[in-house]
């Protein structure tokens, strides 16, 4: 069965440091990961998936297949950051069709 | 464009009810699934419809249902309502389903006592 790992509950960086919010996953087949994101009373929101490799609001996930990790990198924290941060697996096989999230991340940046 | 839309925002039931959630997709997406969302949990994938069709479902009880409509508006209702279903429960729209982005709605607050 697909996991997705979040170890950490709250992370807390302060303004202008880098950010690593990890992510690691278990799955046999070839995976399709996102990360959504979720800010104070707002809903939840897709932030990127790996197959864009593209660069968005600063944050930039590479897909290590070896270490089955898809990291959410962000090299100068901002206020605005702080969110919540779900990473998620998308899983599919025999029409059956399934995402599977972490249990979030809270990032809180200090000003 | 609007958004995804749930009805209705907040619920108060008592143990042994039934409860019915509904969620309005985006113009012109066929895929809806549902996930619930708890403290201890996190989200959890309940099922998902396409075309009117439940195309796949999470491990729950049977007591959680759903269906899907010509109109890609989508219901859930649970039954026999225990305390633990006390939970956020959040729909999702997506164009065709699949590996594609998730649009998510704000939400129906369950409450269970």
């Amino acid at each position: 069965a697909q996991r997705v790992t979040q170890p950490e509950k709250l992370l807390s960086v302060f303004k202008g440091a880098p950010v690593e919010l990890k992510c690691n996953y278990s799955y046999s087949g070839s995976p399709e990961l996102f990360w959504y994101v979720q800010y104070s009373r707002q809903r939840l929101q897709l932030l990127l998936r790996h197959i864009s490799r593209e660069s968005i609001k600063g944050f930039t996930a590479d897909l290590n297949k070896g270490e089955t990790s898809f990291h959410l990198k962000k090299p100068f924290a901002q206020e605005e950051d702080s969110a919540m941060y779900y990473c998620a697996l998308y899983r599919s096989g025999a029409g059956s069709y399934q995402l599977t999230f972490g249990k979030g991340t809270k990032l809180s940046v200090i000003p | 464009k609007a958004g995804v839309t749930q009805t209705p925002r907040y619920l108060i039931k008592t143990r042994g009810q039934q409860v019915t959630l509904s969620c309005s997709p985006i113009s012109g997406h066929r895929s809806v699934s549902w996930y619930q969302q708890t403290p201890g949990q996190g989200l959890q994938f309940l099922f998902e419809y396409f075309s009117e069709t439940q195309r796949n479902k999470g491990n729950f009880p049977g007591r959680f249902s759903g269906r899907q409509f010509s109109n890609s508006r989508s219901e859930m209702n649970v039954s026999t309502l225990e305390l633990g279903d006390s939970a956020l429960y959040l729909c999702a729209s997506s164009p065709v389903g699949g590996p594609s982005p998730l649009h998510f709605g704000n939400g129906t607050r369950l409450t269970v006592t």
